[in-house]
């Protein structure tokens, strides 16, 4: 079956740290990304994990472990501007397809 | 230059009613998807399309068709529409799996609110 879980929702202060959580069950694992979501606009890629470890991409960090199907995304110098929905999606391993299974997404509030 | 880009943006409608969704990408890539999100935030993908041939069909009610011209477009028409069908229908596109060394990231338009009185 396939199951991406993610926290609901996350406050955070402005210029401090946060880390979004996701685990994962899927049909097999082709790589992981974490997009951004702001309130009535689309999702905007944030990053991209196949092999373990960092991934680092000026304030966003994102980390992965295929052996424990866990990530996270690490958010630095947090601004208002990061307040949006932060969506966990895994790519199924199949073909030529490209099936990427969205998680529900953590609502992150960031507060002055 | 919009890179992908659904219309219309809004679309109100009545029950029983049969509407479209236009999608187009300007990005040169080969595949091309329709999503749906409902109002629990939740993204859940409906159908895609790798160079006018249908790839992914998950399971979605037969009255969802879509239908892909060329590569850099992809139309979703919906029959007879539901109160359930109320959501917000994403349309996005990606290069091919590994192409060029990409990670296929999908780039998404701004999204169709469709609501169903």
């Amino acid at each position: 079956g396939q199951n991406i879980d993610q926290p609901t929702e996350m406050t955070a202060t402005e210029g401090a740290i946060v880390q979004i959580n996701c685990t994962y069950q899927t049909s097999g694992f082709n790589g992981l990304f974490w997009y951004q979501q702001h309130a009535g606009e689309a999702p905007t890629f944030l990053s991209y994990n196949v092999l373990d470890g960092l991934e680092e991409k000026g304030r966003f960090s994102s980390f992965l472990s295929r052996s424990k199907g866990y990530s996270y995304l690490l958010l630095k110098e947090l601004q208002m501007k990061d307040s949006a929905s932060y969506l966990c999606a895994v790519r199924e391993r199949g073909g030529a397809t490209n099936k990427l299974i969205f998680g529900t997404g953590t609502l992150l509030a960031v507060q002055p | 230059d919009t890179a992908v880009s659904q219309t219309p943006k809004y679309l109100v409608t009545q029950m029983g009613n049969d509407k479209s969704i236009k999608c187009e990408q300007n990005l040169g890539h080969d595949t091309m998807y329709w999503y749906k999100q409902d109002s629990k935030k939740f993204l859940k993908i409906m159908f895609s399309y790798n160079n006018k041939e249908l790839i992914i069909n998950e399971t979605v009610p037969n009255r969802f068709s879509p239908k892909s011209p060329d590569k850099a477009h992809l139309n979703l028409h919906i029959n007879s529409l539901e109160l359930g069908d109320s959501a917000v229908y994403f349309c996005a596109s990606s290069q091919r799996v590994f192409a060029a060394g990409g990670t296929g990231e999908l780039f998404f338009g701004e999204g169709s609110r469709l609501t169903v009185l």
